[in-house]
């Protein structure tokens, strides 16, 4: 049982590169998460789904697009990368009722050069 | 969202109870509380979560005021190990429970 496995782990892009974060989960949960944390943070939601083809703006939404066409993905995307949006972004799921638990994955560490 | 209000960090001694406080005194009838933990370097994980009754597990105990506003995360025995961040956040079951939203949470840092 692989949980919530993030893609890549590690990346460097140049200001105004663009990538796409990947998120894989494998317990048909319906909720997905996307987090970004910067050092000495707390979490900040980005973005959130509560279904395949639904998504959602969180506390800091801008700079970044999502998307979920299949249950099991979420994915993150920067259309054009900025040195303030260098940070470590965390994945999560759980299922929709408020008395579960949510994982997470380990995290991609992103810098904007 | 329900907030929730939590000391920035907090020490114990290894082998002693560590007993982490957490304020939500405008948690709702259908709020859940969750308690997650960073670890360094890691993603958040979970620890206990509880309704109304106080809760226990492998992991730690979640004691719940009799108002609900106010819980406290109880481990028994802290280890090294247990030094991390530990965020208590709300879970509302009222018009779903889609959002995840963290504090800044508690340091916890274990002295040998």
């Amino acid at each position: 049982n692989a949980g919530v496995t993030q893609t890549p782990k590690f990346r460097v892009l140049k200001t105004g590169q663009s990538m796409t974060l990947l998120c894989a989960q494998d317990m048909n949960h319906e909720y997905m998460y996307w987090y970004r944390q910067d050092p000495g943070m707390g979490l900040r939601l980005i973005h959130y789904s509560v279904g395949e083809g639904t998504t959602a703006k969180g506390e800091v939404p801008d700079g970044y697009n999502v998307s979920r066409l299949k249950k099991q993905n979420f994915l993150l995307g920067l259309e054009s990368a900025a040195p303030s949006q260098t940070s470590v972004y965390f994945c999560a799921s759980s299922y929709s009722v408020a008395g579960t638990e949510a994982f997470f994955g380990q995290g991609t560490r992103l810098t904007v050069v | 969202d329900a907030k929730t209000t939590q000391p920035n960090s907090m020490e114990s001694n290894e082998e002693e109870p560590v007993h982490l406080p957490c304020n939500h005194s405008t948690i709702s009838g259908t709020d859940y509380i969750h308690w997650y933990r960073q670890l360094p370097s890691q993603g958040p994980e979970y620890v206990i979560h509880g309704l109304t009754s106080n809760v226990n597990n492998r992991m730690a105990s979640l004691a719940i005021a009799e108002d609900r506003k106010s819980s406290t995360l109880i481990l028994h025995r802290a280890t090294l190990r247990d030094a991390a961040v530990y965020y208590c956040i709300l879970r509302t079951a009222q018009g779903g429970s889609e959002k995840l939203v963290f504090g800044k949470g508690t340091k916890l840092t274990v002295n040998p």
